[in-house]
């Protein structure tokens, strides 16, 4: 089993409707993010969480928001779904600052 | 300017052939470095971290030159398997722990 688990692994839903991402680690790390990777933009970084009910905001948090109530969880939703939220969607951990992240095999979210 | 460039290639070579990968990052304060492995839309995974002094794993060479601002990734005899997107990956240390990613580079090994 993965360390780092993402549902739903695809997801197709329309516009104006709300989407949640579930992501829950086995690796007790405190350390949680959302990423989202568009093709020739990279990863860029949505929210991220040090601890449970600790939330910070990434490059990209508009339109979207998170909760971690648990070390193991940290789910992302979107409360309005657009098409420019279609997107392959990662969930990472890691265990401290500089070390390396651990990351869920993704969700591909399209919108439409 | 990116914090984290990368030349997004893709570089095509043949298999035996030696490749070599750079990247700049913006943020004198960066802490630590990684270059990690993405094969077609899957999860990226860690390849090797960057070290100072440089670091080695079998035909994966990674260096560190932190008065240029920048990282290598040196692939000797490529494999067909080797093929897949390299991606750069720079913690800044003054965000908390957040790791900053490059757009990715894409090597495709060819018999």
């Amino acid at each position: 089993d993965a360390d780092v688990t993402q549902t739903p692994r695809n997801r197709i839903t329309k516009t104006g409707k709300r989407i949640m991402l579930e992501c829950s680690q086995t690796k007790g790390h405190d350390r949680m993010y959302w990423y989202r990777q568009d093709p020739g933009l990279g990863l860029r970084l949505i929210y991220y969480s040090f601890d449970v009910k600790d939330i910070n905001k990434g490059e990209i948090s508009d339109g979207y928001s998170v909760s971690r109530q648990a070390q193991a969880k940290f789910s992302l939703s979107l409360e309005s779904a657009i098409p420019n939220q279609t997107a392959l969607y990662f969930c990472a951990t890691s265990r401290q600052m500089n070390t390396e992240a651990f990351f869920g095999q993704g969700t591909r979210l399209t919108v439409v | 300017r990116k914090e984290v460039e990368q030349d997004p290639g893709p570089f095509n070579v043949p298999e035996g052939a030696t490749v070599a990968f750079n990247c700049t990052y913006s943020n004198s304060a960066s802490q630590s470095f990684f270059w990690y492995r993405q094969d077609c839309r899957k999860e990226p995974k860690l390849l090797m971290s960057v070290y100072s002094s440089g670091n080695e794993d079998g035909r994966f060479t990674a260096q560190l030159n932190r008065a240029s601002q920048y990282i290598s990734l040196l692939i000797r005899d490529s494999k067909l398997s080797d093929s897949a997107t390299y991606l750069c990956v720079v913690n800044p240390g003054n965000q908390g722990g957040k790791l900053i990613f490059g757009q990715g580079t894409e090597l495709s090994v060819k018999p």
